[in-house]
């Protein structure tokens, strides 16, 4: 069975400071995705970033970067320079395969406190 | 990017009742999921509505206490029945383009 584990349910930064949020997966798959998903307290899911698993430079997008090292099945986000909107719930997921038709499997979520 | 549109954002029910959500998206989808996300928890899919053929449903859901109907392929409901307070959660609907998955903001619902 494919599962996501985030193990800090809680962390906080300083505003322009740099967190990292961690994630780890199990799977015996060789085809999938990574994704981060934030989910401030409006409650809408907005995507972060995504990593396909064949690829091995890790995503970045903005202040926002990913370690993806597969043979460790371990997946963490970067934020750099943390913004007061960046406080939100964040969620890894994964998916198998490329198409967009498959489920996605969430971790736990690590609630992120960016204080002034 | 893709719009989703769910209604409604948020209900009060009482418990035997049932209630609706519905979820629009501004493009042509073969899927679309719904999930749920208890209060302070991370999100469960209920099921995977395929437009055309019944849902398929997770383990630990049915389709009598959770219908889904997607006429077509810009639309689909999720009925929550005969609801309890267990119910209460957010229920969520999400659809895939172009390898990314965009959600809904969301149906906040409480059963007293």
């Amino acid at each position: 069975a494919q599962t996501v584990t985030q193990s800090q349910p809680e962390m906080s930064v300083q505003e322009a400071e740099t967190v990292t949020l961690s994630c780890t997966y199990d799977t015996s798959e060789s085809n999938y995705y990574l994704f981060w998903y934030k989910q401030p307290p409006s409650r809408q899911m907005i995507l972060v970033i995504r990593q396909e698993a064949y690829k091995q430079q890790n995503a970045t997008e903005n202040r926002f970067s990913v370690n993806f090292q597969k043979a460790a099945k371990s997946f963490s986000l970067k934020i750099s320079d943390s913004q007061l909107g960046d406080t939100a719930m964040y969620f890894c997921a994964f998916r198998i395969g490329s198409s967009n038709t498959g489920k996605l499997i969430f971790g736990q979520g690590t609630t992120l406190q960016v204080k002034p | 990017s893709a719009v989703i549109s769910q209604k409604p954002s948020r209900d009060i029910c009482q418990r035997g009742t049932s209630l609706t959500i519905q979820c629009q998206v501004d493009s042509q989808v073969t899927m679309m999921f719904w999930y749920r996300q208890q209060p302070g928890q991370s999100l469960t899919l209920i099921a995977t509505a395929n437009q055309g053929s019944e849902a398929t449903y997770e383990s630990g859901f049915v389709i009598d206490k959770f219908p889904i109907s997607r006429p077509n392929l810009t639309f689909s409901t999720l009925t929550v029945s005969n609801m309890s307070p267990e119910d209460s959660s957010i229920y969520l609907c999400s659809m895939g383009l172009g390898n990314i998955q965009y959600f809904g903001a969301g149906t906040r619902l409480s059963v007293l």
